[in-house]
């Protein structure tokens, strides 16, 4: 079966700190890869997603970056965290035909 | 451009209540509509979906939706509501039928339940 594993749970860091929240996926072959933002009191926005290696989409524009090195490795960058950027971040994936997202656990992050 | 509207930021309801969770969306074409869960500091889990077919959608854990394309709204309904249900419940709508992962999610509704 497929699991999707993400970490770290909680992170805090400070204000013009870098950021990389990992992403990675079991049992599946060329899924499609999508990082959420859930900021406080307001629903989820997508950030990015990919339907292969290297291929990253940006669906607004931000401090962060994405990155797909591997087939089933998703990873949220930054080179200098805002006050902004502080949200619960989901990754998530589906098969080839979307028709269904699949969320990791969700990485907690507070910018000081 | 797309967008999701639930009208209703918190519902409170006692155990074995029924519940409606409303939502509305805005789309020009057909839509692929969705029903998201989420608990306390977890990520989402899909309870149901609509993208064609029986205007009425059964899903997991006993909860159903209704398709009134009249209305555009997409209103999430359990006959009786179970402590467990309480959490945070997300409709959303896929911008576009080539990825419908590309999702655009209403603002959510937390529900409490009351003993």
């Amino acid at each position: 079966s497929q699991t999707i594993h993400q970490w770290p749970a909680t992170l805090v860091q400070p204000v013009g700190s870098p950021l990389s929240l990992e992403c990675t996926v079991e049992g599946t072959s060329n899924p499609n890869l999508y990082w959420y933002r859930q900021a406080a009191g307001r629903g989820l926005q997508l950030l990015f997603y990919s339907v292969g290696i290297g291929q990253i989409s940006s669906e607004v524009p931000q401090n962060l970056s994405a990155s797909r090195p591997q087939d089933r490795q998703f990873i949220l960058s930054s080179k200098k965290l805002l006050l902004s950027d502080s949200g619960f971040y989901l990754c998530a994936w589906s098969p080839g035909h979307g028709e269904k997202l699949f969320f990791g656990s969700g990485t907690q992050l507070s910018v000081l | 451009a797309q967008s999701v509207t639930q009208p209703d930021i918190h519902i409170t309801v006692s155990e074995g209540a029924s519940l409606e969770l409303r939502c509305n969306y805005s789309y020009g074409a057909t839509p692929y509509l969705f029903w998201y869960v989420q608990s306390p500091g977890q990520g989402l889990q899909l309870l149901l979906k609509y993208f064609s077919g029986d205007t009425l959608v059964q899903g997991i854990k006993g909860f159903e939706a209704e398709f009134k394309r009249s209305q555009s709204s997409f209103n999430l309904r359990k006959p009786s509501v179970h402590w467990s249900d309480a959490a945070e419940y997300f409709c959303a709508v896929a911008a576009g039928s080539s990825n419908t992962g590309k999702l655009i999610f209403g603002q959510g509704t937390t529900l409490q339940v009351k003993p």
